[in-house]
């Protein structure tokens, strides 16, 4: 079945511990990035890598890293998390190009405190 | 940079009846995509409809369709004999047809609720 694997679903961690949600796709796509989806903003773009160690910034990349070592894989780094870092987080991957639209994963739900 | 409103933030509709949510979009770019994703309760992002901006002719997938109409930048979804699965959030996103950067831009959001 082709789908993005997002991990974990929820995670509550403190103020500064890193973390690290992990994103993998099956589908052999190019394209894979990283949103944010919090109340009354919609889904932001964090970070998108058009290839295997190809990554760039989206709109709201302050305080996330990104690595693209796999095709497959595109990790979301926190080093050092904060409050305001308390969102829905989703992955999503497409072909080169993206027209067909963006697969997405489940969605990662973090608090921290 | 390209903006996309979703001004009403919810809406009811009876199961069976047809509703209609709204979308506009600003845009300088000529070619480009539209598109309505669905978010149930369970959280997962659904693409429900895409429509090229090249193209004139409207979108339709079964009960689902969209009203594209470019020179207004207005893009809404119709869903017809709405049922009780319908009942979830729906983002309309734009993305540039060309670029590195295969970016949604997304409205934010609408929650349509279909009463039994």
């Amino acid at each position: 079945e082709a789908q993005v694997t997002q991990n974990p679903r929820y995670l509550i961690t403190v103020t500064g511990k890193k973390l690290t949600v992990t994103c993998s796709q099956n589908m052999n796509h190019e394209y894979m990035s990283w949103y944010r989806q919090d109340p009354g903003l919609g889904l932001r773009q964090i970070y998108y890598s058009m290839n295997v160690e190809v990554t760039d910034k989206g709109d709201v990349p302050e305080g996330y890293k990104v690595s693209r070592k796999e095709k497959r894989n595109f990790p979301l780094i926190l080093e050092s998390p904060s409050p305001n870092q308390t969102s829905l987080y989703f992955c999503a991957s497409s072909p080169t190009g993206g027209t067909l639209g963006a697969f997405f994963g489940q969605g990662t739900r973090l608090t921290v405190v | 940079a390209q903006t996309v409103t979703q001004s009403q933030p919810e809406m009811s509709v009876q199961e069976a009846e047809t509703v209609t949510l709204s979308c506009t979009y600003d845009t300088s770019e000529s070619n480009y995509y539209l598109f309505w994703y669905k978010q149930p309760p369970s959280r997962q992002m659904i693409l429900v409809i895409r429509q090229e901006a090249y193209k004139q002719q409207n979108a339709t997938e079964n009960r689902f369709s969209v009203n594209f109409q470019k020179a207004a930048k207005s893009f809404s979804l119709k869903i017809s004999d709405s049922q009780l699965g319908d009942t979830a959030m729906y983002f309309c996103a734009f993305m540039k047809g060309i670029g590195a950067n295969s970016k949604l831009t997304f409205g934010k959001g609408i929650t349509l609720s279909v009463r039994p």
